[in-house]
Parts: C-alpha cells; sequence; structure tokens
C-alpha cells in the first residue's frame, strides 16, 4: 500500500511569494500517477495538475507541478491571495487504487 | 460542460440506513468511473471506491469494503452511495467525483477532474 505523506503542515507565506509543497510516497508511484488538489473553506476540492506535471483545464501557469518514483513537488509562483488553500496530493493506479496525502495548508503569513 | 449534482444535506440516527446520489451531466456517463470521496469534518479526503458507468463494476478501498455499497443507474445517469446501518463515525461530507479518464476513447488521465458539490451526513441519536 502505497501511503503519501505531505510537507510542511502548514506553510505560512506572503502573496507573491514563491509556495514550495513537497508530497513523498512510501513506494515509487507507478508512471508519475500523482495529482493534486486544491482545497477552498466549505468547496469542493478541484483538480490542478495530474501525470505529476501538467496543468487541468483552466489552472493559471504559476502553478506546477514536478518529480517522480517517491518525490513530487507542487510550487506556486508569486502568490495570489485566492492561492491559500489546502492542498493535497493524490497517486491514483496503484493499491489502494487512490490515496490522499494529509494535506498541506498555506495560509497568510 | 460536465456537471455533478448530489443530493442533499442528511440527519440520520445510528442504525438507519441511507442512500445519497449524484446526477453527472455533460458527458458520457458510461465511459468513466465515477468514484465517492469521504472528508470529516476538519480532516482529509479518503478514497472510498468507485463504479464503472458502464457495467456497473465497482472497486472499493479496503477501509470502506463491506461498509457501504457503491451503484449507479446508467439510464439516468446517477450513482448513488448507500448505508445499511449508519454509525456515527459515518458523520461526513461525501463527495462524488468523475474520472477523467475515458475508457471507450482511452483519453485522459485517471485524475478526478469533476467533483460534487458535496452531501453532508450526519448521524447523531
Amino acid at each position: 500500500e502505497i501511503v503519501l505523506t505531505q510537507s510542511p503542515g502548514t506553510l505560512s507565506l506572503s502573496p507573491g511569494e514563491r509556495a514550495t509543497l513537497s508530497c513523498r510516497a512510501s513506494q515509487s508511484v507507478r508512471s508519475s500517477y500523482l495529482a493534486w488538489y486544491q482545497q477552498k473553506p466549505g468547496q469542493a476540492p478541484r483538480l490542478l495538475i495530474y501525470g505529476a506535471s501538467s496543468r487541468a483545464t483552466g489552472i493559471p501557469d504559476r502553478f506546477s507541478g514536478s518529480g517522480s518514483g517517491t518525490d513530487f513537488t507542487l510550487t506556486i509562483n508569486r502568490l495570489e491571495p485566492e492561492d491559500f488553500a489546502v492542498y493535497y496530493c493524490q497517486q491514483y493506479g496503484s493499491s489502494p487504487r487512490y490515496s490522499f496525502g494529509q494535506g498541506t495548508k498555506l495560509e497568510i503569513k | 460542460e460536465v456537471h455533478l449534482v448530489q443530493s442533499g444535506a442528511e440527519v440520520k440516527k445510528p442504525g438507519d440506513s441511507l442512500k445519497i446520489s449524484c446526477k453527472a451531466s455533460g458527458y458520457n456517463f458510461a465511459s468513466h468511473w465515477t468514484g465517492w470521496v469521504r472528508q470529516i469534518p476538519g480532516k482529509g479526503l479518503e478514497w472510498m471506491g468507485v463504479i464503472y458507468g458502464g457495467d456497473s463494476g465497482t472497486t472499493y478501498s479496503p477501509s470502506f469494503q463491506g461498509q457501504v455499497t457503491i451503484s449507479a443507474d446508467r439510464s439516468i445517469n446517477i450513482a448513488y452511495l448507500q448505508w445499511s446501518s449508519l454509525k456515527a463515525s459515518d458523520t461526513a461530507m461525501y463527495y462524488c467525483v468523475r474520472h477523467d479518464y475515458d475508457i471507450l476513447t482511452g483519453e485522459g488521465s485517471d485524475a478526478f477532474d469533476s467533483w460534487g458539490q458535496g452531501t453532508m451526513v450526519i448521524v447523531s441519536s
């Protein structure tokens, strides 16, 4: 079973700064089947990145994903006020078929 | 445009049964998987299981196997999540999701590209 561990648990930054969020898998993620989601309070999550580095439809290019194997990163350049939210990584394709990390809360400093 | 519209919030007692729904529109329901995700208040996301709209085949997370039943009626493009006997620990928000991958065309990833608005289930005596 693949376990995803996200760090840090909370990240405090100011608008305009760059955010770097980490997701580490307990085993190699098959074919980089790794996604990132954003969830704002009171809303459903939204897909940001799939395949480790491909942006979903309508996602601004300040969001980028990278990594392979067991280490993945979500980078958000030039933070906007609307980017402060909780971010989850997810692997899809290995047992259990889908699993999420515990989340990173990005808060305004 | 893809839309997933879920049924409304529910307040139930322990031991009650419940079936919540997710109405899909804007795409071929039969060629995509539809899944369910649980979120306990203040906690993270947990994948529960998935159903294929084409033949209603299902796969469950080991954590939810035997605890819930996922079904679908492809004639009306609706997926369901049901419990036969609710517990207080089932109190949570439940989201339905569309898997991006189109089984008939082979296009797309398997990420969850569309989410319903969520159904809050409260189980309390």
